[in-house]
């Protein structure tokens, strides 16, 4: 059973286009984030959710919009897409806040923006 | 505010080897402290974790000591395998707010 899925796993594109990333998580855990990491490998948190709240929201454009159905969901929606915008992302999700927790983190979504 | 900084890559290393990748932390308080470690084509997976001073973390060989006095969380294993390649972040948590390292990309010779 995936602890942690996203859908699709690959995604390309054409600029400005409007497009979304699917996640979902079985673990039961309270707490789910997105993050993008870069062609160098760097990971940069852009937003978390704890039961379906939106707890941390980092300087992202605008652009980008997560939605949280439920607490086994938080997909990512982008809109108007950038060249920049072409990365890696990565769902994620804990138990609950606080530093302690491991966050359990699903296999990427690869977007090219053309 | 709150930054990792570990060595850059790649390292290589051959088979057997000693493994020492380094990491240091700025934070104020006392945030926890992770290894996550990531397979080609994979997404990161927690390899140990330490949440409080001189607390040693441990997984699969793998070990690394949270020292506060020299605010560092240095990843060390004794003897390396080629299965061990792959990419490894350290990572500070605070308030639920993961911080990654750079990353330091490991390639292990058979």
């Amino acid at each position: 059973d995936t602890a942690v899925s996203q859908t699709p796993k690959y995604l390309v594109t054409q600029m400005g286009n409007d497009k979304s990333i699917k996640c979902e998580q079985n673990l039961g855990h309270d707490t789910m984030y997105w993050y993008k990491q870069d062609s160098k490998k760097f990971l940069k948190i852009m937003f978390s959710y704890n039961n379906k709240e939106l707890i941390i929201n980092e300087t992202v454009p605008n652009r980008f919009s997560p939605k949280s159905p439920d607490k086994a969901h938080l997909n990512l929606h982008i809109n108007s897409l950038e060249l920049g915008d072409s990365a890696v992302y990565f769902c994620a999700s804990s138990p609950g806040t606080g530093g302690w927790y491991e966050q359990y983190f699903g296999p990427g979504t690869r977007l090219t923006v053309t | 505010g709150d930054s990792v900084t570990q060595m850059e890559g790649p390292v290589t290393l051959s088979e057997e080897a000693f493994l020492t990748i380094n990491c240091t932390y700025t934070a104020t308080g006392y945030p926890s402290l992770f290894w996550y470690v990531q397979y080609p084509g994979e997404g990161l997976q927690l390899l140990l974790k330490a949440t409080k001073a001189d607390d040693k973390g441990s997984n699969k060989g793998f070990e690394a000591t949270y020292r506060k006095e020299t605010t560092s969380f240095h990843l060390e294993k004794g003897s390396v395998q080629v299965s061990d390649s792959a990419v490894y972040f350290c990572a500070l948590n605070r308030d639920d707010k993961i911080i990654f390292g750079k990353g330091t990309r490991l390639h292990i010779l058979p």
